[in-house]
């Protein structure tokens, strides 16, 4: 059994909020990941932590950015929310080159 | 760049009828991970084949690798209702650095 989580589940807010999406795992995983999906499609990665003080864009370019102070915390911020900007945001984590555990998800809504 | 194509995008089907579900690709991958994500939830591994020509049963689901390591496929026998959610292939990239390239997902619906 995975332990990683998300905060919030669901969030809606207005257009121009700075929002901050939570992700912590307590499985001492090295590498995390954070994924934009919409609805019934392909994740598509677009940030990512090989460690503390380590982060990289992904393939998909995102306006927001992330942080690893600490091994088990990796959380995403929109500087300034658009309705472009919502989506299912997920995170996940892994040992090395292998299975990722996935968190439950954030479904972001922009009005 | 790597990319994975998965067919069919949508299935609906009855119970107790059988699928497959495909993904394939120009390149090589290390390894080729399939995920079941239900509504409102992350994906979970279903299982994880690595070596060319391998095949990987999970009660009525069957997984194989292709020979040369760019595509894969999923078999489910007398698939139930139970099976409803979205599949989605991912592949390990060449580069062995932990980045999955995901399929575009296979939405399988199964009514009783």
């Amino acid at each position: 059994e995975a332990d990683i989580y998300q905060t919030p589940r669901y969030l809606v807010i207005g257009t121009g909020k700075k929002i901050t999406l939570e992700c912590s795992q307590t499985m001492g995983h090295d590498k995390m990941y954070w994924y934009q999906q919409d609805p019934g499609m392909e994740l598509h990665l677009i940030h990512y932590s090989y460690g503390v003080n380590s982060t990289e864009k992904g393939d998909l370019s995102s306006e927001s950015t992330v942080s690893r102070i600490r091994t088990e915390h990796f959380p995403l911020t929109l500087e300034s929310a658009r309705p472009s900007h919502t989506s299912q945001y997920l995170c996940a984590s892994s040992t090395g080159a292998d299975t990722q555990y996935f968190g439950p998800g954030t479904r972001l809504t922009v009005l | 760049t790597q990319l994975l194509e998965q067919s069919p995008q949508f299935l609906s089907i009855q119970e107790g009828e059988n699928l497959t579900v495909y993904c394939n690709s120009s390149s090589v991958f290390s390894s080729l991970q399939w995920y079941r994500q239900e509504p409102g939830e992350g994906p979970v591994l279903l299982v994880t084949v690595v070596t060319g020509g391998e095949v990987k049963k999970l009660k009525r689901l069957t997984f194989q690798f292709g020979d040369a390591r760019k595509d894969s496929s999923l078999h489910i026998t007398a698939a139930q209702p139970g099976d409803t959610g979205l599949y989605l292939c991912a592949g390990l990239n060449s580069g062995n650095t932990g980045k999955l390239i995901f399929g575009q997902g296979t939405t399988l619906q199964v009514k009783p």
